[in-house]
């Protein structure tokens, strides 16, 4: 089975820095994807980055960014820029490419925005 | 566009009661999951369906059942509500590509007493 690692519970940046989240996931498979999700005290989901795991190249959305490595099998977002709104509970997500329906997620990890 | 849309948003129940919670989405979606989420632990699968008539379990599926009639609706049935089923619960679909992340809805905050 595929388990997702958030190895920091809690995190915290000064406004207009940089922060990195990290995330591991453990699996046998060669095709897959990989999610970051924010969800802010809302509650509501929202898919921050996607990464497929064939394209070496790392995705970025604007302030967003990740460090794949696909060997060491780490998947890590890079806020840049932090803004008061970046403040909520992160999720990481592996997803296979063909597992019908099905994504794995961490446990977390509450990043709060110092002003 | 209304996405994912579920009902209610907070819901109290005694134990050994039973509900039934909503999910539509409007997208056409193949893929629908239901997740709780318990403090520290992250989300958990419940049960998830890959079309209309289609359902399976999930990583804790105990003391909830699902159906799939239509590609809009999956209603999560509580059988017999415990306060271990204390929790938030999130409704999601996506598309059937594997590249496509999951559309939640704003979930449910159930407490069971």
């Amino acid at each position: 089975a595929q388990t997702v690692t958030q190895s920091q519970p809690e995190m915290s940046v000064q406004e207009a820095e940089t922060v990195t989240l990290s995330c591991t996931y453990d699996t046998s498979e060669s095709d897959y994807y990989l999610f970051w999700y924010k969800q802010p005290p809302s509650r509501q989901m929202i898919l921050v980055i996607r990464q497929e795991a064939y394209k070496q190249q790392n995705a970025t959305e604007n302030r967003f960014s990740v460090n794949f490595q696909k060997a060491a099998k780490s998947f890590s977002l890079k806020i840049s820029d932090s803004q008061l709104g970046d403040a909520a509970m992160y999720f990481c997500a592996y997803q296979y490419n063909t597992n019908a329906g099905k994504s794995t997620f961490g446990d977390g990890t509450t990043l709060t925005v110092k002003p | 566009n209304a996405g994912v849309t579920q009902t209610p948003k907070f819901q109290v129940l005694k134990t050994g009661q039973s509900m039934t919670l909503q999910c539509a989405q409007d997208m056409n979606h193949e893929y629908m999951s239901w997740y709780r989420q318990d403090p520290g632990m992250g989300l958990r699968l419940i049960h998830y369906s890959v079309g209309a008539g289609i359902t399976d379990q999930g990583e804790v599926p105990n003391g909830y059942n699902v159906s799939r009639s239509t590609t809009e609706d999956f209603p999560l049935r509580l059988l017999s509500a415990a306060p271990s089923q204390t929790s938030v619960y999130f409704c999601a679909s996506r598309t059937g590509l594997g590249r496509d992340g999951y559309t939640f809805g704003s979930g449910t905050r159930l407490t069971v007493v």
